[in-house]
Formats: C-alpha cells, sequence, structure tokens
C-alpha cells in the first residue's frame, strides 16, 4: 500500500514567485492535512480538507490557499513568497476528518526561498 | 489556548539505557493524544496514541507512554534505547469527538541523540 506521496521533494524559489505543492493521499482516505516546519515555529496547522471542502484553516495569511480534489489529492499554494515561508511542508492523509483517526504523513516538500 | 509543552530540547542517552521524554498539555477536556518520531529529512510516524481507557499506551518499536489527567501529561518512554531511535520525536493533542477537525498541536519537539 503506497504511503502519502509529496511532490516535489525539494523547491527553490524567488521572493515574489508563487508556488504549488501537491500531496496523494493514501488510498481510500479523503481528508489531507496540511502543516509548516520550520525551526523557530515548529509543526503549525495550515489546513484540512475532506471531500473537496476546506474544514479547518490555522492562523497563516492568505497568501497561503489550498484544494481538494475528487480523488481526494490536494494541493496547497503559496503566493508572493517571502523568506519565511523556507519550511518543510507536511501533508497528512486519514480515513476520514477527526483526531480520533491516524494520521500518517507524507515526507514532506522542503520549500527554500531565496 | 491550547498547548502542548516538551521540557526537554535535547537529551542525550547511552545505548541500552532507559529513556523518557516529557510531555504537558493544555487543553480544555482531556484531548486525544500522540506521539511521533521524525528521522532527518523523513516525515512524521506514528509512535502511539491515546484516545481513552487503559492509561499505560503500547506503541511500536518497544514505546510506551502513560496519560496521568492529574498532571496533563503524557511521557513516553522506553527500557533500553537502541541506536537507530537517534530521531526528533513530538508530542502532540487533537481536539476530542469524530466531528471535530483533524488540526493537531503539536510540542516544539525534543531531539534524542543515542551515545554508543
Amino acid at each position: 500500500k503506497a504511503g502519502v506521496t509529496q511532490t516535489p521533494r525539494y523547491l527553490i524559489k524567488t521572493r515574489g514567485q508563487q508556488v504549488t505543492l501537491s500531496c496523494s493521499p493514501i488510498s481510500g482516505h479523503r481528508s489531507v492535512s496540511w502543516y509548516q516546519q520550520t525551526p523557530g515555529q515548529g509543526l503549525q496547522f495550515l489546513f484540512e480538507y475532506f471531500s473537496e471542502t476546506q474544514r479547518n484553516k490555522g492562523n497563516f495569511p492568505g497568501r497561503f490557499s489550498g484544494r481538494q480534489f475528487s480523488n481526494s489529492r490536494s494541493e496547497m499554494n503559496v503566493s508572493t513568497l517571502e523568506l519565511g515561508d523556507s519550511a518543510l511542508y507536511l501533508c497528512a492523509s486519514s480515513l476520514r476528518p477527526g483526531s480520533n483517526t491516524e494520521a500518517f504523513f507524507g515526507q514532506g516538500t522542503r520549500l527554500t526561498v531565496v | 489556548a491550547q498547548s502542548v509543552t516538551q521540557p526537554d530540547i535535547h537529551i542525550t542517552v547511552s545505548e541500552g539505557a532507559s529513556l523518557e521524554l516529557r510531555c504537558n498539555y493544555s487543553y480544555g477536556a482531556t484531548p486525544y493524544l500522540f506521539w511521533y518520531v521524525q528521522s532527518p529529512g523523513q516525515g512524521l510516524q506514528l509512535l502511539l496514541k491515546y484516545f481513552s481507557g487503559d492509561t499505560l499506551v503500547q506503541g511500536i518499536k518497544g514505546f510506551e507512554a502513560e496519560f496521568k489527567r492529574s498532571q496533563s501529561s503524557f511521557n513516553l518512554r522506553k527500557p533500553s534505547v537502541h541506536w537507530s531511535d537517534a530521531a526528533e520525536y513530538f508530542c502532540a493533542v487533537g481536539p476530542l469527538g469524530s466531528g471535530n477537525t483533524g488540526k493537531l498541536i503539536f510540542g516544539q519537539g525534543t531531539t534524542l541523540q543515542v551515545k554508543p
């Protein structure tokens, strides 16, 4: 059974650009969450999607957005990149929403903004 | 505000020694509790979780954790550490109820170094 797949694994962008990250959940999983991990702030929740609907959003500016497709794959987009957006972006999938179900994490996308 | 505290940023233990990683949480009620491990360049792997019932929870790789309501703690333990256990460990809490979202609140992490 394939795990959570995040692409690309590494990305270098310039300030002001935008970026799109992709996450393919485990087959059969319909809930996808995104987290940002930085040395200073640790792991912070970005958003959660289920059945193509955003169920929850973390405290991030509107430059951070996401969506989920009918096949449960999810993308997140960051516009007008800032140096502080450099981070490891982790996607987690689970069978359904709710934290009483195990979340499986991908290996992450390492974004570097220069 | 909901928060998770891992008081130890870095811990070094000798291989074969016992290990305890501390985790305290601040929450309105007993939340769901988790421990994750992250190896360099990797995502997070769930070690164990507590939802209800027996307060001593067994996980993978020989880890266990004990929930203590009176102390709002969920400490992770292992009787004998192996060199491959060197990694970063995260404690996390999640809101109660399947109707709630899956948002997890993570502690800052504890880096475990294992001496040969």
